[in-house]
């Protein structure tokens, strides 16, 4: 059962262009929810998270909404670069449940010159 | 500093045969956590260490997966008699202590299992 999902295996866009990763979740126990990115042959760094009281959190390019009726998450990149190409991954934890990530399957981004 | 490092970087085993992966996590992080990921799949939770607390093996996904640790350093998840469904990339990840609030996790570049 799979409780956090990342329905779009693959996503393309062009530089300068927005990338828009989507996220959904089941488990509504989930209270932090994290963008991990990862390059091949690397493990994975954590980009950018949002705790359950807010509904946007900004860092610089990246932005990551939350839409806690819908349980849905999305992350925007703005601009898209080309060393954002990498395949980006949705994760969530409960409060209290010693951290530990459950993650979406993931979405491989591609930022074409 | 060093990040978190794993060994092998890359096994592989024939059916049947024990593996024992390493993980040296960042000095002083005192929470360290094994995934896995099999090809096409997410990370996948296997097991969580926390100080001298009880770990947690909730995700282990057989009695022939085990891992220990080492006080607040090393630490080897050990499959015996591999199958192969057990083929994937097994990643580490640190943080510092996990308990009242989200800790950033830092991952390791995983061992890659293969099982012939």
């Amino acid at each position: 059962d799979q409780q956090v999902k990342q329905n779009s295996p693959s996503l393309s866009v062009q530089e300068g262009r927005i990338s828009i990763l989507n996220c959904d979740y089941t488990n509504s126990m989930f209270d932090y929810f994290l963008w991990y990115k990862k390059y091949p042959a690397e493990g994975p760094t954590f980009l950018i998270s949002i705790s359950s009281i807010k509904d946007k959190n900004e860092d610089g390019r990246f932005t990551v909404f939350l839409n806690k009726s819908a349980k849905h998450l999305s992350l925007h990149i703005v601009p898209s670069q080309p060393g954002d190409s990498a395949v980006y991954f949705c994760a969530a934890t409960e409060g209290g449940g010693g951290n530990k990530l459950t993650f979406g399957t993931g979405t491989q981004l591609k930022v074409e010159l | 500093g060093a990040g978190v490092s794993q060994s092998p970087s890359n096994k592989v085993t024939e059916k049947g045969k024990d593996v024992e992966l390493r993980c040296d996590p960042i000095s002083g992080h005192t929470a360290l956590y094994w995934y896995r990921q099999r090809l096409g799949q997410g990370l996948e939770f296997l097991i969580y260490f926390q100080g001298n607390s009880a770990p947690d093996k909730s995700g282990l996904p057989s009695d022939r997966f085990s891992a220990e640790r080492t006080g607040e350093s090393v630490s080897t998840l050990t499959i015996q008699r591999t199958q192969q469904e057990d083929s994937a990339v097994y990643l580490c990840a640190s943080s510092l202590e996990a308990s009242g609030g989200y800790r950033e996790q830092f991952f390791g570049p995983g061992t890659r299992l293969t099982v012939l």
